[in-house]
């Protein structure tokens, strides 16, 4: 069982272009979230789904988007990617929103 | 807006000597605290929450209303503590979505 995965595990990126980041989780997790990890700021929410086919927005959710097509996967996407994108993104899953989140290996994506 | 604060950014202990990170928050109704851990190299995970009223690895965690804090303390610190520890809220109003501290990074020393 892998549980919760990300790819890729890192990426650099030139300004401007669109990248999509991947999470996958085989745990029938009704809810899903993506964070951004900096220094100082601790771990901030981007967007989150609490089921397959909702979405919502989280305390950073500007320059991102995500879908959630089914169950499994929730898919990020920086559609015009800027420095200030430069980070680690991690995505995470719990079976309902009040539970304990499992999070991902993680993503460091650079932005020049 | 609630906010979680945790005021040291380091730790540095010996080992065998109490560790105790700060913790507070700015949230006036009824909230959950969680305490997770970052090993070097391993994701993410929950140590507790305050709810469940356990000890977990030799940690455990008061929710204190009175002074809004969730301290975390150890009364005797080993080298496999060394982590970065991040606090978070939950409050019925984010429905459930955690608000996380900046964290606490703890070094324990032989």
């Amino acid at each position: 069982i892998a549980g919760i995965t990300q790819a890729p595990t890192s990426q650099i990126l030139a300004a401007g272009r669109r990248m999509t980041l991947r999470c996958t989780q085989d745990m029938r997790h009704n809810a899903m979230y993506w964070y951004r990890q900096d220094l100082g700021l601790g771990l901030r929410l981007i967007h989150y789904s609490n089921t397959a086919g909702t979405t919502g927005k989280g305390e950073v959710p500007d320059g991102y988007s995500v879908s959630r097509a089914n169950t499994d996967d929730f898919p990020l996407t920086l559609a015009s990617a800027v420095p200030s994108q430069t980070s680690v993104y991690f995505c995470a899953s719990s079976v309902g929103l009040y539970n304990e989140q499992f999070f991902g290996p993680g993503t460091r994506l650079t932005v020049l | 807006a609630q906010r979680v604060t945790q005021p040291e950014k380091l730790l540095s202990v010996f080992k065998g000597a109490p560790v105790e990170l700060k913790c507070n928050y700015s949230y006036s109704g009824s909230p959950e605290l969680f305490w997770y851990v970052q090993y070097s190299r391993q994701r993410l995970q929950l140590l507790l929450r305050h709810i469940s009223r356990e000890s977990i690895k030799g940690f455990t965690a008061d929710l204190n209303k009175g002074e809004t804090s969730f301290h975390l303390k150890k009364p005797f610190a080993q080298e496999e503590d060394s982590a970065m520890y991040y606090c978070a809220l939950s409050t019925p109003d984010s429905w459930g979505k955690l608000q996380f501290g900046a964290g606490t990074q703890v070094v324990v020393t032989p």
